[in-house]
């Protein structure tokens, strides 16, 4: 049973470029999450998708768009790097429909992608 | 505004003995809490979890609690080993999936 897998897994851009980064959730999840994680910081929460559409967002700017395809694997585009964009990106997957306010759901993340931004 | 807080960056603990992490919180309507536990290169892995409506969770050697009141919650691993060695996120949520992380605590078990 294949985890959450991400690519690529390293990249270096210039400042102004835009990126591109892949996630495919774990079988049978169907929510995708992408986070952010500074170095030396949490992961920090950029959006969320659930059948195709952008279900919730954090506070990053519109340089940061995804999508979710109808396979449930989704893409996080930013735009015009800035140097400051340079973090590990995560995305997690889940399932919602087993979600409860007081089980919660267990959510599985990917290994990451590492973007350099110079 | 940092929501979640971990303010010990570093732990050191000999192998056997109690680990102790810490989290605080300041957002009242956060109702569910994770723990992951993370290595160098590798993605955060799901450890524990506890909801609002409890205070203490255990999973093995991994046990969880929750004090509403202080807004505080603590892992406690015991006995504590060497591969337990990595950096430990709190995590929590409000009526969502959305989880809001704390900075880490990097915990280091020497033989």
């Amino acid at each position: 049973d294949a985890g959450v897998t991400q690519s690529p897994t390293h990249l270096i851009k210039t400042r102004g470029q835009q990126v591109t980064l892949r996630c495919s959730p774990k079988s049978g999840h169907d929510t995708v999450s992408w986070y952010q994680q500074a170095l030396g910081q949490g992961p920090q929460f950029i959006f969320q998708y659930y059948e195709e559409e952008e279900r919730q967002r954090g506070n990053f700017p519109d340089r940061f768009s995804g999508h979710q395809f109808p396979n449930y694997s989704s893409e996080l585009n930013v735009n015009a790097l800035l140097l400051g964009d340079s973090a590990l990106y995560l995305c997690a997957s889940s399932l919602l429909a087993t979600w409860d306010r007081f089980s919660g759901n267990t959510i599985y993340f990917g290994e990451g992608s590492w973007l350099t931004v110079v | 505004d940092q929501q979640v807080k971990q303010n010990s960056p570093s732990l050191s603990v000999q192998e056997g003995r109690i680990s102790i992490l810490n989290c605080d919180y300041t957002n009242s309507m956060f109702d569910y809490f994770l723990w992951y536990k993370k290595y160098p290169a590798e993605g955060p892995t799901f450890l524990i979890s506890i909801s609002s409506i409890k205070d203490k969770n255990e999973d093995g050697r991994f046990t969880v609690f929750l004090n509403k009141s202080a807004k505080h919650l603590s892992l406690h691993i015991v006995p504590s080993q060497p591969g337990d060695s990595a950096v430990y996120f709190c995590a929590a949520s409000a009526g969502t999936d959305k989880l809001i992380f704390g900075t880490g605590t990097r915990l280091q078990v020497f033989p």
